[in-house]
């Protein structure tokens, strides 16, 4: 799988949006971007994924450029319980390989 | 619908000795993943099972970690003899299928002494 690049951490104000990055300029046309945050002490929960096109849930909403080399996350009206570490994740689908590949992620600090 | 469970949440053990971690995943959820994090590393896959069978232990550490998933349902993973660098949290994942979203469990903290 494709690796990716993300800040260490970051810090958003609550209620506004919070734009995380990742770079992964490596992906395959078969590969897709998923991302996962795991709250402190918590298991990794699933947030959204996509392969070329933007995606929104009601979770977040996933940017994805027209090359597919980076892509954002974004929280609309972030809160304090969405402090956690984002991880962005590479993803090939109906290959040999299906687990997921963590890296460090991001930080996200949600201030008051 | 009950989530991802998995037993015990805490275990503390022996240098030498074994344990065995448990894992229900969801209801209907034929693909079954293993995970686990070690003291300031990053989350790494051990294996997956598409129902009873083994489809991926490239992730397995070595042979003294042993997984099953009997009947296809709840899987468990033994760690015999345990080593001190097995201490860490386990999280075992599910989902539909290969490639849909994974719900993890809330993990099983591992301390061996």
């Amino acid at each position: 799988d494709a690796k990716t690049t993300q800040p260490p951490s970051m810090d958003c104000a609550e209620g506004r949006a919070a734009n995380l990055p990742c770079n992964h300029s490596t992906i395959s046309g078969n590969e897709y971007v998923y991302w996962y945050r795991q709250i402190h002490s918590q298991g990794p929960q699933y947030i959204i994924h996509g392969l070329k096109n933007n995606e929104t849930n009601e979770m977040a909403s996933l940017i994805i450029t027209e090359d597919r080399k980076s892509s954002t996350l974004i929280l609309p009206h972030a809160t304090l319980r969405d402090t956690a570490v984002y991880y962005c994740i590479v993803r090939r689908v109906g290959g040999g390989a299906d687990g997921l590949t963590f890296g460090k992620g991001t930080h996200l600090i949600i201030q008051p | 619908e009950a989530g991802v469970t998995q037993f015990p949440s805490h275990s503390v053990i022996e240098k030498g000795q074994t344990v065995t971690l448990r894992c229900d995943p969801i209801s209907g959820h034929d693909n079954l993943y293993w995970y686990r994090r070690v003291m300031g590393k990053e989350i790494k896959f051990l294996l997956h099972f598409v129902k009873e069978s083994k489809q991926d232990e490239s992730g397995m550490p070595n042979n003294r970690f042993l997984a099953e998933r009997t009947g296809g349902t709840y899987s468990t993973l033994k760690v015999q003899p345990a080593e001190l660098e097995d201490s860490g949290v386990y999280f075992c994942a599910s989902s539909v299928d290969r490639g849909t979203e994974a719900f993890f469990g809330q993990g099983t903290r591992l301390t061996v002494v």
